[in-house]
């Protein structure tokens, strides 16, 4: 069975670095891009970005760009989304999700984690 | 940078009705667009991609038309557990852009 687990929830303070991660199961992690989806609280979804794990090719929306930064690590089948300086902004839920192999549609989601950044 | 413009923001239907959603791509993007529901506090499920193609699993109620840059996704018969946000999304080599949803809710 195809899981992606993420990270519990984080309440964090501004300008405070973050750190959350991904872990896929059931299929092979390498060889499937990886993405990453903000909802803000009531919004709507938007895509933050793509990471292929078997080469860390990474591929970011322009609204993310520079903003925060994605990796992987393929030897334990994980995802990461991090953030060096945290804002107010960026409190929201963060998805993580599997790309289809033939298809670029978005077909495994994990469960979400809520970060809340506040002073 | 592509922008998908779907409408309504929301609607109320009652159970049984045909419910139609629109979702509109700023330039030609030929059939390159998925649907998603989600419902309250779960992840997002794909219902539809490739503009006509419903997923695996997904109830026939569910449909998706379209190609270019108007998309349409159609549920046939509103039923109750349909109650949820819907989302188009685009998607090629370098963004995978969503609309900015339809919130479905039972009269």
């Amino acid at each position: 069975e195809v899981q992606l687990v993420q990270s519990g929830a984080e309440v964090k303070k501004p300008g405070e670095s973050l750190k959350m991660s991904c872990k896929g199961s059931g299929y092979g992690f390498r060889s499937h891009w990886i993405g990453w989806v903000r909802q803000m609280p009531g919004k709507g979804l938007e895509w933050m970005g793509v990471i292929y794990p078997g080469d860390s090719d990474t591929r970011y929306s322009p609204s993310f760009q520079g903003q925060v930064t994605i990796s992987a690590d393929k030897s334990i089948s994980t995802a990461y989304l991090q953030w060096s300086s945290l804002k107010a902004s960026d409190s929201a839920i963060y998805y993580c999700a599997r790309l289809s192999h033939s298809h670029y549609y978005f077909d495994y989601w994990g469960q979400g984690t809520l970060v809340t950044v506040s002073s | 940078d592509i922008q998908m413009t779907q409408s309504p923001s929301s609607l109320s239907a009652s159970v049984g009705d045909r419910v139609t959603i629109t979702c509109q791509a700023s330039q030609d993007i030929s059939n390159y667009l998925n649907w998603y529901q989600q419902k309250p506090g779960k992840a997002p499920n794909l219902l539809i991609y490739d503009a006509s193609n419903l997923e695996t699993g997904v109830p026939s109620r569910f449909s998706g038309s379209g190609s270019g840059t108007d998309f349409t996704f159609t549920i046939s018969s509103l039923q109750p557990e349909d109650i949820a946000t819907y989302f188009c999304q685009h998607y090629d080599t370098v963004s995978f852009n969503f609309g900015g949803g339809t919130k479905v809710e039972i009269k």
